[in-house]
């Protein structure tokens, strides 16, 4: 069964520290997403990376950065944690260019920062 | 710009009805149309995908439509049941969006024994 696997469900940090969340895919998707979702505002995309080493800004950017080091894996980087970063995070990833395939979400990691 | 929007925000309803969940958009220029549950505290689980070539998809209880043209779909649960209950999201893949998606703000389905 593909997956899209988040290295955590929960974590909880403390204001200031850098924050690592860590994405991993098997389906060999050159496409990959970080959404976080917040009551009221639903998802709002932070970054995606459509190639490893490429990068794209999303449309909450700010606070945030990622790696994408290898196709598989795609990391979201809190620089220094703060409390409004408190918030569900959802990884995606999809096939580029490939209208006939839809996205596959992880089960998401629920950030705590305090 | 495109804009999801899904109707209604919420629903209950008893055990066993049918029921229908709506999803709007205001670009037609799509690739595809995906269907989401979501239970709470939980990531996205996809339901059914349709190609903007495609009508209509089934999966087992569920049958998910596509209306292009006119910028609506919508998505048919059968005989519904407790378990059903979650919110439901639709999100569109537009031909000049690169692969980003356009999210709806979900329907928050309540089946009651």
């Amino acid at each position: 069964d593909v997956k899209v696997t988040q290295s955590s469900r929960y974590l909880v940090k403390r204001t200031g520290e850098k924050v690592f969340l860590e994405c991993v895919q098997d389906m060999d998707h050159e496409n990959m997403f970080w959404y976080r979702q917040d009551p009221g505002l639903g998802l709002r995309l932070i970054y995606f990376s459509y190639d490893v080493k490429m990068k794209e800004k999303g449309d909450i950017p700010e606070g945030y950065s990622v790696s994408r080091e290898k196709k598989e894996r795609f990391s979201l980087i809190l620089e220094s944690a703060s409390t409004n970063q408190t918030s569900m995070y959802l990884c995606a990833s999809t096939f580029l260019d490939r209208g006939n395939y839809g996205y596959t979400f992880g089960s998401g990691t629920r950030l705590t920062v305090v | 710009k495109q804009e999801v929007t899904q109707i209604p925000a919420a629903l209950s309803v008893p055990e066993g009805e049918n029921l229908v969940l709506n999803c709007s958009f205001t670009d037609s220029a799509i690739y595809n149309l995906q269907w989401f549950r979501q239970d709470p505290g939980k990531g996205l689980t996809s339901l059914l995908l349709i190609q903007s070539s495609q009508r209509e998809q089934t999966s087992g209880r569920l049958n998910a439509s596509l209306d292009k043209s006119s910028g609506r779909s919508t998505l048919y649960i059968a005989a519904s049941q407790p378990g059903d209950s979650a919110t439901y999201l639709c999100a569109v893949r537009g031909e000049t969006s690169g692969s980003r998606l356009t999210f709806g703000e979900g329907t928050q389905l309540t089946v009651n024994p």
